[in-house]
């Protein structure tokens, strides 16, 4: 079962915009993190935030977790047409593995 | 350069044949996951293995097989009793289970002719 949900499904900016995608999930996580995908290829990790922590920052990332809420939300800063792409969370429970989210595909226009 | 490989990139298989599915890290990663990734529902996981000679379904195993016989190799076969084969399949690699990102390779997408 999937337990992680992105918000929104699709979402369109100029370059220069910031980006904001949201996560939802229904139970307890060990950690949350982000990936990105870029068409037909394999995943990228991005950021990983574990259950203690609330934000995180990574270059023009920046990770919020909020446990009471079971959400989290990724910001990109200053988008870049190279940020194209789809962006899933996935939540880490104790066993270890991963299960992620139906993504949010980002274009950012030139 | 560390990694992950899957191959091949493209395979067509027939109705009724079993495929098998290379993947291989040079990463000495203990953990290694199959996923399966159709359109507009994200990833779900097959299988995944935490040591050598070990591994536990995920939430879609019926249909297919796996084996983890060295640390850096596991294959995945997709099994003719799977009815819905076509799909893009990606294998991924963590240090550990839990607590640690995943690396994951390009991908495999398998389409039945």
């Amino acid at each position: 079962s999937q337990q992680g949900e992105e918000d929104p499904q699709a979402l369109s900016i100029q370059e220069g915009e910031n980006a904001t995608m949201n996560c939802s999930y229904k139970t307890s996580i060990n950690n949350l993190q982000w990936y990105r995908q870029n068409s037909g290829r394999g995943l990228v990790h991005l950021i990983l935030i574990r259950s203690n922590e609330r934000e995180k920052h990574s270059g023009r990332l920046r990770v919020t977790l909020d446990t009471s809420k079971k959400s989290s939300s990724l910001l990109i800063t200053a988008s870049r047409a190279a940020d194209t792409a789809s962006y899933f969370c996935a939540t880490a429970f104790r066993d270890g593995t991963l299960t992620f989210g139906k993504g949010t595909m980002l274009l950012v226009s030139p | 350069d560390g990694g992950i490989t899957q191959s091949p990139k493209y395979l067509f298989r027939k109705e009724g044949q079993n495929v098998t599915l290379s993947c291989e890290q040079n990463l000495n990663h203990d953990a290694m996951y199959w996923y399966r990734q159709d359109p507009g529902q994200g990833l779900r996981l097959i299988y995944y293995s935490q040591i050598v000679n070990d591994f536990q379904k995920g939430d879609i195993a019926e249909g297919y097989s796996v084996s983890r016989e060295k640390k850096e190799s596991f294959p995945l076969t997709v099994t003719s009793a799977q009815k819905n084969p076509t799909a893009f399949y990606l294998c991924a690699s963590s240090i550990r289970t839990g607590g640690s990102g995943y690396t994951f390779g390009s991908g495999t997408r398998l389409t039945v002719v």
